[in-house]
């Protein structure tokens, strides 16, 4: 079964660090591009990285971009997203979704910026 | 990139069929025939209901079905049952480096 757990989110002081990550299983995990998206309480969906399978391209939405980095290790099944510079806007709850169709997706983890 | 317009509620009765729509731009929707469409349901994560404008994944009932004329997508759900009471989300791949725009969301309720 095709599963991806994301872990790593919490409560962080607006300017702050937090490293999330989401551990793959049940599929070639080296030959897929990942993503990561989030949604606001109560709001949207927001795109927020893509990584492709080797990590070598890497895109941004502009509202993370130069405070985000996203990243890989094929040799664990894992994906990471490195936030650093943390607003309050930044809180929501953090999806990995494998592919660019964006499926499946995590369950996802809750980041909450506040002092 | 501006997000993808959808109506902020739609309802049917059981039975009855409801399009949403899902309007982007020529730099978006209108440029690549990567329109997906996702529903959520109250604290559940997303799930793949239709992809590449009119695809459907497995297991996803036929009674779903996308479509789209120019900037525009939409979602049509036909035989309208109660557990298609959901949040739906489209999403566009946006080419460049902002690789995907989601919709604005739309709340599906089965009068």
């Amino acid at each position: 079964e095709v599963q991806l757990v994301e872990s790593g989110g919490g409560l962080v002081q607006p300017g702050g660090s937090l490293r999330l990550s989401c551990a793959a299983s049940g599929f070639t995990f080296s030959s897929y591009e990942m993503n990561w998206v989030r949604q606001a309480p109560g709001k949207g969906l927001e795109w927020v990285s893509y990584i492709s399978s080797s990590g070598s391209t890497i895109y941004y939405a502009d509202s993370v971009k130069g405070r985000f980095t996203i990243s890989r290790d094929n040799a664990k099944n894992s994906l990471y997203l490195q936030m650093n510079s943390l607003r309050a806007e930044d809180t929501a709850v953090y999806y990995c979704a494998r592919g660019l169709t964006l499926v499946p997706w995590g369950q996802g983890t809750l980041v909450t910026v506040s002092s | 990139q501006s997000a993808l317009t959808q109506p902020a509620s739609v309802s049917g009765s059981p039975g009855q069929s409801i399009t949403i729509s899902c309007t982007g731009t020529s730099s978006d929707v209108g440029s690549y025939n990567l329109v997906s469409w996702y529903q959520q349901h109250p604290g559940k994560a997303p799930k793949l209901m239709i992809y590449e404008v009119s695809k459907r994944p497995s297991g996803v009932s036929n009674r779903f079905s996308g479509s789209k004329s120019g900037n525009t997508a939409s979602l049509t759900i036909s035989g309208l049952q109660a557990e298609d009471e959901a949040d739906y989300y489209c999403c566009s791949y946006a080419g460049s480096s902002i690789l995907y725009v989601f919709g604005t969301g739309t709340k599906v309720t089965v009068l």
